[in-house]
């Protein structure tokens, strides 16, 4: 049973465009995350939510939109897709705040071209 | 503000040898302190957590890290490399009362036979 699931695995698409990354945890877990992965491998986290409530915006631009309709879901919407954009997208949850680790989703490949 | 810094992006051992990964931490709180390993195309999995308890701590597959204060480190150790063990290593930071956790840049783990 996955704990941290987020679909779809790959997403290939156009500039301008817009799509959304969901994401679901099955742990019982309060806080949710999403981090993006550059290509060389740099972590850095975008949103942290907590019971459903944004606790942190890290500097994201504004086309990235998340939403959490209860604390087992966190869902990604993006705008007016960038090249920029591309990279690889993880969700993560974790317990309680950031004394306990996180389990990360199995990440979101997005490629714009 | 917190940072972590990674030691080498890249570290190369031959199988059987003794696998250091270097983590050096700036914290204004007492930190929690993570690694985690990433394999191909997968997401993040927590090997060991230092959560101001033992300073050397233990994790899975064999690793351990051993929490320095007075140095800001917290490497990462193996005695004896296997080749399943090559990935990506981040280190990681966290004050434990907030909702974020800094990410090193990563370390790669080359096993050679």
């Amino acid at each position: 049973d996955t704990a941290v699931s987020q679909t779809p695995k790959y997403l290939v698409t156009q500039m301008g465009n817009d799509k959304s990354i969901k994401c679901e945890q099955n742990l019982g877990h309060d806080t949710m995350y999403w981090y993006k992965q550059d290509s060389k491998k740099f972590l850095k986290i975008m949103f942290s939510y907590n019971n459903k409530e944004l606790i942190i915006n890290e500097t994201v631009p504004n086309r990235f939109s998340p939403k959490s309709p209860d604390k087992a879901h966190l869902n990604l919407h993006i705008n007016s897709l960038e090249l920029g954009d591309s990279a690889v997208y993880f969700c993560a949850s974790s317990q309680s705040k950031g004394n306990t680790e996180a389990f990360f989703g199995q990440g979101t490949r997005l490629t714009v071209v | 503000a917190q940072s972590v810094t990674q030691l080498g992006s890249h570290v190369s051992v031959s199988e059987g040898a003794l696998v250091l990964l270097r983590c050096n931490y700036s914290s204004s709180v007492p930190p929690y302190l993570f690694w985690y390993v990433q394999y191909p195309n997968q997401g993040l999995q927590l090997l060991l957590k230092y959560t101001s308890a033992a300073t050397l701590v233990k994790g899975i597959n064999g690793f351990e890290a051993e929490f320095k204060k007075s140095e800001t480190s917290f490497h990462l150790t193996k005695p004896s490399a296997h080749m399943s063990d090559a990935a990506e290593y981040f280190c990681a930071v966290s004050d434990g009362g907030g909702f974020k956790t800094i990410f090193g840049a990563g370390t790669r783990l080359f096993v050679k036979a």
